[in-house]
């Protein structure tokens, strides 16, 4: 199965910087399927992106996803005080879908 | 509205099994597939299988795939999710998720097995 790895697993940063983190997959993933999700405590996850650079409704401008292969990012422009939360990436490329471990984005 | 309600919480011995329901409404149901993922007490998430909500066909994880079995009810747009022979590992937050992007998630159903 593809393994995805996530890093870091913490990142510590204030409102106003910039969040960037990476999603590794153990073999080659197609674009069209990587996804980015948020949780926050006590929610189900949310969808942010998808096709690994494309926002999904109603999502804000500030994040955007980019990569190919096996190396994919999430970058938060300017980090808003709702924006601390978990952050994973997940792939449907091949069966059986799997998840990376997740970011912490937790408020410096 | 997109909206996928799940059952309630459930407590169960070791051993027993646990049916989960997600009824779907604001779409049409047999034009997506329905995921389930579960999340144990303060971990990440698993993907536990995906059923087509057109044809039934289904995928399961491997280390679940002996104890799960994922069904659809088109005439009520409801999922289910059924796993048996439970264990305390089992212990989780099931989620149903539409689609492949997993565009729209239920809100979770807490299963809890202990004795």
């Amino acid at each position: 199965e593809i393994v995805l790895t996530q890093s870091p697993g913490s990142l510590y940063l204030s409102p106003g910087e910039r969040a960037t983190l990476s999603c590794r997959a153990s073999q080659s993933v197609r674009s069209d399927y990587l996804v980015w999700y948020q949780q926050k405590p006590g929610q189900a996850p949310r969808l942010l992106i998808y096709g690994a650079s494309s926002r999904a409704t109603g999502i804000p401008d500030r994040f955007s996803g980019s990569g190919s292969g096996t190396d994919f990012t999430l970058t938060i422009s300017r980090l808003e005080p709702e924006d601390f939360a978990v952050y994973y990436c997940q792939q449907y490329d091949t069966s059986p879908q799997t998840f990376g471990q997740g970011t912490k984005l937790e408020i410096k | 509205q997109v909206q996928l309600v799940q059952s309630g919480a459930e407590v169960k011995k070791p051993g027993a099994s646990v049916k989960v329901s997600c009824k779907a409404s604001g779409y049409t149901f047999t034009s997506y597939g329905i995921n389930w993922v579960r999340q144990a007490p303060g971990q990440g998430l698993e993907w536990v299988g995906w059923i087509s909500a057109y044809n039934g066909n289904a995928d399961y994880a491997q280390k679940l795939q002996d104890r799960v079995a994922l069904t659809t009810d088109t005439s009520t747009s409801t999922a289910y999710m059924e796993l048996r022979s439970l264990r305390s590992d089992d212990t989780a937050v099931y989620y149903c998720a539409r689609g492949w992007e997993l565009d729209h998630w239920g809100q979770g159903s807490l299963v809890t097995v202990s004795s």
